[in-house]
């Protein structure tokens, strides 16, 4: 099945600086790759997602950027602000209907 | 995006005694929900697939008799934890997948406690 590695585990940014988080998925056959946020005690909330067909993706400060052949995908947010900081989970879903393999999170903490 | 409910959002209940957790799908019909459980500070994992009209897939190692699912509607499922133990403990938390399957949207989550 599908494996998925996210780094780093923490990241502490100040205000204004951009933030990169990077994962990396096994299985070749995935095609559709989202990012969610996740606030203490809340659900994740998708923030952006990307598709196998597509290189980059931008929404504002945030931004996706997939590589088919190296089998990564990362988020950048640029501009950072105090409330960005969450849990940042990547996730990758293989073709045909199946389920979401989530990476194990990072911890994002914007300093004022 | 997509708008989900889970009721209730946090319960604290003695050890042996069952509790029953929703979600709902507000704003389209949802023949698939997903249900997912997520200890502190770890990643999300998937405990099963209710399916409306059938009967839920779980995932290697969930208990089916433990963990009941029961997709009433095409915008209501339930999560029933029967003879919880203090290890059941965990945040429960429901996802309602678009009609293509691809995106989920997650509800906002229910903290259990069991005593």
């Amino acid at each position: 099945g599908e494996n998925v590695e996210q780094h780093p585990s923490t990241l502490s940014v100040q205000e204004g600086d951009s933030a990169v988080i990077k994962c990396t998925y096994s299985d070749s056959a995935s095609n559709y790759f989202p990012w969610y946020k996740q606030e203490l005690g809340k659900g994740p909330q998708l923030i952006i997602d990307i598709r196998s067909n597509v290189g980059e993706k931008k929404d504002q400060r945030i931004a996706v950027t997939l590589n088919k052949t190296a089998k990564h995908f990362s988020l950048h947010i640029t501009e950072t602000q105090p409330e960005d900081s969450a849990v940042y989970f990547c996730a990758a879903r293989g073709s045909g209907y199946s389920t979401l393999t989530f990476g194990k999170g990072t911890m994002l903490l914007v300093s004022p | 995006g997509a708008v989900v409910s889970q009721h209730p959002s946090r319960v604290i209940c003695k050890s042996g005694t069952s509790v029953k957790i929703e979600c709902r799908s507000l704003d389209f019909q949802a023949t698939t929900m997903f249900w997912y459980r997520q200890f502190p500070k770890q990643s999300l994992m998937l405990m099963a697939t209710s399916n409306e009209g059938s009967k839920a897939t779980y995932e290697q190692g969930v208990e089916k008799d433990k963990f009941l699912i029961n997709h009433a509607s095409l915008t209501l499922s339930t999560l029933t934890v029967t003879s919880a133990h203090p290890e059941d403990s965990s945040f429960y938390i429901c996802s309602v997948p678009t009609s293509g399957g691809e995106t989920q949207y997650f509800g906002p989550g229910t903290r259990l406690l069991v005593l």
